[in-house]
């Protein structure tokens, strides 16, 4: 596609559920991050993968956030056990370049509602 | 740990004249800062990036300035239109190793005409 593609949009899970989001960079892309951005706030970085390495997972809140991108294209965040306070969009972002020379594409985002 | 400030929640100005946005950070030295707009449901986009070494950047009706000295970017959208309004983030590297972009709670910026 022509732009980094993120599924689904809306999620509504009831507290305790698994979640899953999926991100689809820009193809050849080989930086992807993930970042949360709660209302009113600006995003907040959660992981960044170079290829299919996970180089940094620093701002995963807790253990119950997990991130993969097995070939290095896909990538899958899933959230275990959610939490209310999970409630927020998480953009996925993709760059041409290793590591952060350049701009980012971003998403529109996946709104996660925790009930 | 470091920190970015933009000056205010909200900017509202009138057609037609400039605004000017303000990005101030600490506790880093930052080898470039880059400017997003963000317009409601939808995800940031790339404006501007501006090295350390680059006092000033241009780009069509926009302008940034960067003074390493001051911690501050200041960003500039010449000429406002309505269809400006929008939210502007800035984000900078976190620690120069390219793996974490930070981002400050942004400006939302209203164009009335």
């Amino acid at each position: 596609g022509a732009g980094v593609s993120q599924s689904p949009r809306y999620k509504v899970a009831k507290r305790g559920q698994d979640v899953a989001l999926r991100c689809d960079p820009i193809s050849g892309h080989v930086s992807l991050f993930w970042y949360q951005q709660a209302l009113g706030q600006g995003p907040e970085f959660l992981t960044y993968f170079q290829n299919e390495a996970q180089l940094d997972k620093s701002g995963l809140p807790s253990d119950r956030f997990f991130a993969e991108r097995p070939e290095g294209s896909v990538s899958t965040l899933k959230i275990q056990r959610t939490q209310q306070e999970d409630s927020a969009v998480y953009l996925c972002a993709s760059s041409f370049r290793d590591r952060l020379t350049g701009e980012l594409f971003f998403g529109e985002g996946s709104r996660l509602t925790v009930l | 740990s470091q920190k970015i400030e933009q000056n205010s929640e909200a900017l509202n100005i009138q057609e037609g004249k400039t605004a000017t946005l303000t990005c101030n950070y600490t506790n880093y030295s930052p080898a470039y800062l880059q400017w997003y707009r963000q317009d409601p449901g939808r995800g940031p986009v790339f404006l501007l990036l501006i090295r350390e070494n680059e006092k000033e950047k241009r780009k069509e009706r926009l302008k940034v300035t960067f003074d390493t000295t001051l911690k501050q970017s200041l960003f500039h959208i010449t000429a406002s239109q309505p269809a400006d309004s929008a939210t502007y983030l800035c984000a900078l590297d976190r620690n120069q190793a390219g793996t974490a972009l930070i981002f400050g709670k942004g400006t939302t910026l209203s164009v009335s005409s």
